[in-house]
């Protein structure tokens, strides 16, 4: 079974501070991964994609990709209260069709 | 930019009662997926779509059938609807070759009185 770990939270920083996200994922023949952010009651909202081992920045969001250690992580620079959210990790399986694994995301609340 | 279309926001059914949740997309995806997600179990994969008219079970395929005539539109069918089944379903498509992203619909929220 390919899993992806998320620490549920909540994770809770103050407005302007840094917020980091982690996940972990099993199956190591995994080559994409990605961050979606849920506000309550919407569906899930890609904001970033990484491939790669190393960082990818995107505004204030940097995704780091550690394949060695089988890590995915999220920063996001200057949060926000609109940050606020659950963010969910996910994972394209290996072995074809497509199929992604996601993880069961973790909280953030921004404090004003 | 992509967008996925899901038939209802809100619906509310009877125990037993057949129930089609539709999707549509309009980026000419060849993957389409259905979710069920409920508190702390996160995402769950019902069902997906490769091709027209192919489908393969998800993790959770038990009491769902789902329906793929045309590229653009997947259907998820509940046979005869259980309290069980209350969550909200979110469909999903992906291209081929775009490194698996998923684009997701806004969501169904499904109650089953």
């Amino acid at each position: 079974q390919k899993e992806v770990e998320q620490n549920s939270g909540p994770l809770s920083v103050p407005e302007g501070a840094i917020a980091s996200l982690n996940c972990t994922y099993s199956d190591r023949g995994s080559q994409s991964f990605f961050w979606y952010r849920q506000y309550s009651g919407k569906s899930p909202e890609l904001i970033m994609s990484i491939y790669s081992n190393g960082d990818k920045e995107d505004g204030r969001f940097t995704a780091q990709l550690n394949k060695a250690s089988q890590y995915v992580s999220l920063l996001i620079r200057d949060s926000q209260p609109s940050d606020s959210a659950t963010y969910l990790c996910a994972g394209l399986n290996s072995g074809g069709y497509q199929k992604v694994t996601f993880g069961t995301g973790t909280k953030l609340q921004v404090i004003p | 930019d992509v967008k996925v279309t899901q038939s209802s926001r809100y619906l509310v059914k009877r125990t037993g009662e057949k129930v089609f949740l539709e999707c549509v997309q309009d980026m000419d995806h060849e993957n389409m997926f259905w979710y069920r997600q409920d508190p702390g179990l996160g995402l769950r994969l019902i069902y997906f779509s490769y091709d027209v008219k192919m489908k393969e079970k998800g993790d959770i395929p038990e009491g769902y059938s789902v329906s793929r005539e045309k590229k653009e539109r997947f259907s998820l069918i509940l046979e005869s609807a259980s309290t069980n089944q209350t969550s909200m379903y979110l469909c999903a498509s992906s291209l081929t070759g775009s490194h698996g992203t998923q684009y997701f619909g806004p969501g169904t929220r499904l109650l089953v009185l």
